[in-house]
Parts: structure tokens; C-alpha cells; sequence
């Protein structure tokens, strides 16, 4: 099986932009999470989406958002883009078709830099 | 407050150690990861744990529920383990600040 993919892998973005990212799960799988990492706060959860609904946020203001098509596919946006915006934003997958905890996986991150 | 704690920050070993990475949680969990990070972002999960200790190559995780703390040992190290070590617990994950490990030969 193909993994997790995510367009694009870099981006560079003025502030006061906005920005959209891409992000395809492994196939199957029905859960897309959502994860901030920068060198300050290390990794932080975003949002999940199960079945095109958000089943869970983070601690983000309203400036991030994201959805997610029947296909499973997801996206992430960012408006009104902030120099602190810059990071790598990492998409995971996990298949959720049993209760109980289960395994993510992730994809190789977009890198966003804001000037 | 950090509810994941991970130490030490930063390791440096020669090839051959034997490698321990703590992580203590402060949250009710259902699974604690470990994750693997390289330079470049890709981040692999190594183990997903509920109880007691799973191993996988030179690779061992334990867990110890009742003192919400858990290990990453890594034996016989080698330089391509040098990595981040990232511990993750919760639903929808709160993450250790992670273990820089730089293995040297």
C-alpha cells in the first residue's frame, strides 16, 4: 500500500496569506489527523477527522481549519497567515475500524515558512 | 504543565551502548507510542504499547501503567539509530519533547 502523501512538501507564504495543505491517507483508512511541530512547542495535535466529520481539535485558534472529503482525503487551511505559522505540519492516518487504540500513521509533513 | 515527560533531552552514545529513553505521563491513557524521528520531518511509529513490553529487533518498549511511566530501550546501538525519540500518549496525542540521540561510531 501506497503511505501517506502530502502536498506540497515546502511552502513559502507572506503573512496576512493564507494557505491550504493536502493530505491523502494510506487506503483504507478513515481517520486524517493533524499535527503542528516547530522547534519551540515540538509536536502539537491540530484536529482529527473521521468520515467527514471533526471529531476532535486541538488548543488553536480559529484561523486553522480543515476538512475532509468522502474519499478520506484531507485538508488543512490557515488564514491570515502569522510569522509564528511557520512549521512543519504533519498529516496521520490510522484505520479505526476496531475499538481500542490504534497505530498512526504519518505522512512526510509540508514545510511552511511565512516571511 | 507538560503532560509528557521525556528525558533525557539529549544523548550521545557509541556505537554499541545500550540505550534508555524514560517517558513519564500525568494523563489517563489507553496506548502510549513511541515514535522515531530523522532529520528531513518523516516520523515512524515504532510501538504503540497498552501493558507490559513489546520488542521488535534491537528495539525494546516497556510500560508500567501504574507508575505511568514507560521506557525505549535500544540495544547494541548503532549510528543509524541516531534519531529524535518522540513519547506520545492520549487520544489525540500529547507529546514528549523528545530524546535527541546521536550515536557516534
Amino acid at each position: 500500500k501506497a503511505g501517506v502523501t502530502q502536498t506540497p512538501r515546502y511552502l513559502i507564504k507572506t503573512r496576512g496569506q493564507q494557505v491550504t495543505l493536502s493530505c491523502s491517507p494510506i487506503s483504507g483508512h478513515r481517520s486524517v489527523s493533524w499535527y503542528q511541530q516547530t522547534p519551540g512547542q515540538g509536536l502539537q495535535f491540530l484536529f482529527e477527522y473521521f468520515s467527514e466529520t471533526q471529531r476532535n481539535k486541538g488548543n488553536f485558534p480559529g484561523r486553522f481549519s480543515g476538512r475532509q472529503f468522502s474519499n478520506s482525503r484531507s485538508e488543512m487551511n490557515v488564514s491570515t497567515l502569522e510569522l509564528g505559522d511557520s512549521a512543519l505540519y504533519l498529516c496521520a492516518s490510522s484505520y479505526l475500524g476496531r475499538p481500542g487504540p490504534y497505530e498512526q500513521y504519518f505522512g512526510p509533513g509540508t514545510r511552511l515558512t511565512v516571511t | 504543565k507538560n503532560e509528557v515527560e521525556q528525558s533525557p533531552q539529549n544523548l550521545t552514545a557509541q556505537e554499541g551502548e545500550f540505550i534508555t529513553i524514560n517517558c513519564s505521563y500525568s494523563v489517563g491513557i489507553s496506548a502510549l507510542h513511541w515514535l522515531q524521528q530523522h532529520p528531513g520531518g518523516g516520523i515512524v511509529s515504532l510501538f504503540m504499547l497498552s501493558s507490559g513490553k513489546k520488542k521488535h529487533g534491537r528495539l525494546i518498549a516497556t510500560i508500567n501503567i501504574q507508575e505511568k511511566h514507560s521506557s525505549l530501550h535500544i540495544t547494541a546501538s548503532h549510528p543509524r539509530d541516531s534519531a529524535v525519540y518522540i513519547c506520545a500518549v492520549g487520544g489525540q496525542f500529547y507529546f514528549g519533547t523528545g530524546t535527541s540521540l546521536t550515536v557516534i561510531p
